[in-house]
């Protein structure tokens, strides 16, 4: 099955507790995306990277990084967790090869709490 | 960047009839915009997508509209279903890459 997974699916952490959130996914696509989804303010992205070792800032990169080591992995690390980045997580990826859609694929979300 | 606005922020329909949710977007080369439904707990999914060189899109009960010249596209959902109601994102990118969100509209069907 095509899919996009994303490990935890819940985290509850402390202040200043480096976290990692993976995402993996098994359709061979070059394109991953991070996101944040927070009340209100819509889906806001992260990071995204074009293909592996290829990452680039999105509108929100305060406090993140990311690594494309592998192509199905895009796991989204936070050295220094605050309280304001309490959020759910996306991640999605996306075929860009000769496709006149850029459909993401989502997976299915990270709740992240930072007391 | 790029900005997004979406209105309406939530919308409520009579099973039957017609939604319509409408986004702005402020960068003219921006050239893909995508709707995604988000159903509550559920991930956003892609419901259609239209790109800068068509000025309609219908699938079934779907369609989206662009204007490029007023900088605006709209989602229609017609014979709504108490099933439609969900978050209806709309987005855009100039790139590809970078995608910007409008802030989502809750439609709600009621029965």
């Amino acid at each position: 099955e095509a899919q996009v997974t994303q490990n935890p699916r819940y985290l509850i952490t402390v202040t200043g507790k480096k976290l990692t959130v993976t995402c993996s996914q098994n359709m061979n696509h070059e394109y991953m995306s991070w996101y944040r989804q927070d009340p209100g303010l819509g889906l806001r992205q992260i990071y995204y990277s074009m293909n592996v070792e290829v990452t680039d800032k999105g509108d929100v990169p305060e406090g993140y990084k990311v690594s494309r080591k592998e192509k199905r992995n895009f796991p989204l690390i936070l050295e220094s967790p605050s309280p304001n980045q309490t959020s759910l997580y996306f991640c999605a990826s996306s075929s860009h090869s000769g496709s006149a859609s850029y459909e993401q694929y989502f997976g299915p979300g990270t709740r992240l709490t930072v007391t | 960047g790029e900005n997004v606005e979406q209105h309406p922020s939530t919308l409520s329909v009579q099973e039957g009839d017609s939604a319509v949710i409408k986004c702005t977007y402020s960068d003219s080369a921006s050239n893909y915009f995508p709707w995604y439904k988000q159903e509550l707990g559920k991930r956003p999914q892609l419901i259609i997508d239209i790109r800068s060189n068509v000025g309609e899109k219908k699938d079934q009960r779907i369609a989206v509209t662009l204007n490029k010249t007023a900088k605006h596209f709209s989602l229609h959902i017609t014979e709504t279903q108490p099933e439609d109601s969900a978050v209806y994102f709309c987005a855009a990118t100039p790139t590809g890459n970078q995608f910007y969100f409008g802030t989502g509209t809750s439609l709600t069907v009621i029965p």
